[in-house]
């Protein structure tokens, strides 16, 4: 069964960083693109970014390029999201995505002073 | 970007109905559409991707159809369980995009 379990998220000021974590398992990791799609409260579903099973391409929505960086380590079947210059736009439920058909239950970022 | 607009926004439906969502994009995009249900608190679930193959174990009530630029999710008799929010998705190009949402409610 799949599984992802997202961490890292939390309370952090406008101008921060924080870097989430997704943990896999259940099938082969190395083998597939995996997402991140985020949540804004009472708003819909944005994708995030995303990246190749040997992490040689990487795409962003251009509200975040420049500021987030997506990697993985197929070695730990983990998937990361590193987030700096965090904006108040950037409050949101944050999920892990296995390729857009298997998601975890998310981790909350909220940016605010 | 391509552009996804769903109708409605919202629907109030009883028990029984037959539910219609649409979900049009600003180009086409073949079939490389999903579908997924998402109740309050929880992850979105896919119901169906590349347009009309249903998700394993979800429920044939369910179906969808369309290609190029219009696409439909139909729900032939609607159960207690499926109120709910549905979003599409297109996954022709990036950056992908979701449709604003259709919140499913109870007449």
């Amino acid at each position: 069964e799949v599984h992802l379990v997202e961490s890292g998220g939390g309370l952090v000021q406008p101008g921060g960083s924080l870097r989430l974590s997704c943990a896999a398992s259940g099938f082969t990791f190395s083998s597939d693109w995996m997402d991140w799609v985020r949540q804004a409260p009472g708003k819909g579903l944005e994708w995030v970014a995303n990246i190749k099973q040997d992490g040689s391409e990487k795409y962003y929505v251009d509200s975040v390029k420049g500021r987030f960086t997506i990697s993985r380590d197929n070695a730990k079947n983990s998937l990361y999201l590193q987030m700096n210059s965090l904006k108040v736009e950037d409050t949101a439920m944050y999920y892990c995505s296995k390729a857009l058909g298997y998601w975890g239950q998310g981790t909350q970022v909220t940016v605010a002073s | 970007d391509i552009q996804m607009t769903q109708s409605p926004s919202s629907l109030s439906a009883s028990v029984g109905d037959r539910v219609t969502i649409t979900c049009r994009a600003s180009q086409s995009i073949s079939s490389s559409l999903n579908w997924y249900q998402q109740k309050p608190g929880k992850a979105p679930k896919r119901l169906m991707y590349a347009a009309s193959t249903l998700d394993s174990g979800v429920p044939s009530r369910f179906s969808g159809s369309g290609s190029g630029t219009e696409f439909t999710l139909t729900i032939s008799s609607l159960q207690p369980e499926d109120f709910a929010t549905y979003s599409c998705l297109q996954y022709n190009s990036y950056p992908r995009t979701f449709g604003q949402g259709t919140k499913v409610e109870i007449k």
